[in-house]
């Protein structure tokens, strides 16, 4: 039964540039969250993805934006890259509804780093 | 005020000690609340919920919430070397069913 599966596990990007991460929910789960994890912080919770529509956002600007394909996974876009991009970019999946009271699944994340 | 709160630490303890470590939230309608271990360069990892108020035991781990107090606490008996992690308290704040986390407390066991 695999887990939650993110790609790619770590990436360089230059500032200006766009990015792209990708994750596929545990087997069974059909909501994705994604969250940004900065050095020392706790994870920040950017959005929700359930039935292919963002469902919650977080604080974060336009520039992160998202998609959810029919097969649940999902997508994370980040464009016009800033230094402070530079985080942990954590994907947990839940099934709708049940992640607010048993908790998600994470998955390994992926380390962007904006030079 | 943040919504989540707990000491950053380092707590250090000794192993075999119990390991205490607390956790404060502002949002009164919290429904859940969450224990995640997160090792140095790894991702979260689920070790308890709890959304009655009172004790949760599972094996050395013991959650406790208080909502009157606002409060929420992990108990982690007989502490092993293995324990030395980064603790994250999460709570799901209800009114919009967001996930929000702490900062974590890193632990220390020391052997």
């Amino acid at each position: 039964d695999a887990g939650v599966t993110q790609s790619p596990t770590h990436l360089i990007k230059t500032r200006g540039q766009q990015v792209t991460l990708r994750c596929s929910p545990k087997s069974g789960h059909d909501t994705v969250s994604w969250y940004q994890q900065a050095l020392g912080q706790g994870p920040q919770f950017i959005f929700q993805y359930y039935e292919e529509e963002e469902r919650q956002r977080g604080n974060f600007p336009d520039r992160f934006s998202g998609h959810q394909f029919p097969n649940y996974s999902s997508e994370l876009n980040v464009n016009a890259l800033l230094l402070g991009d530079s985080a942990l970019y954590l994907c947990a999946s839940s099934l709708y509804g049940a992640g607010g009271n048993y908790g998600y699944t994470f998955g390994s994340g992926t380390r962007l780093t904006v030079v | 005020q943040k919504e989540v709160e707990q000491n950053s630490g380092p707590l250090s303890v000794p192993e075999g000690a119990i390991a205490s470590l607390n956790c404060t939230y502002s949002d009164r309608g919290s429904q859940s609340f969450f224990w995640y271990r997160q090792y140095s360069g790894k991702s979260p990892e689920l070790i308890m919920f709890i959304y009655s108020n009172g004790d949760k035991e599972d094996g050395r781990f013991t959650a406790q919430l208080n909502k009157a107090s606002q409060y929420v606490s992990l108990l982690i008996r007989d502490s092993q070397p293995s324990d030395s992690a980064t603790y994250l308290c999460a709570v799901n704040r209800g009114r919009d069913d967001k996930i929000i986390f702490g900062k974590g407390t890193r632990l220390h066991i020391l052997p």
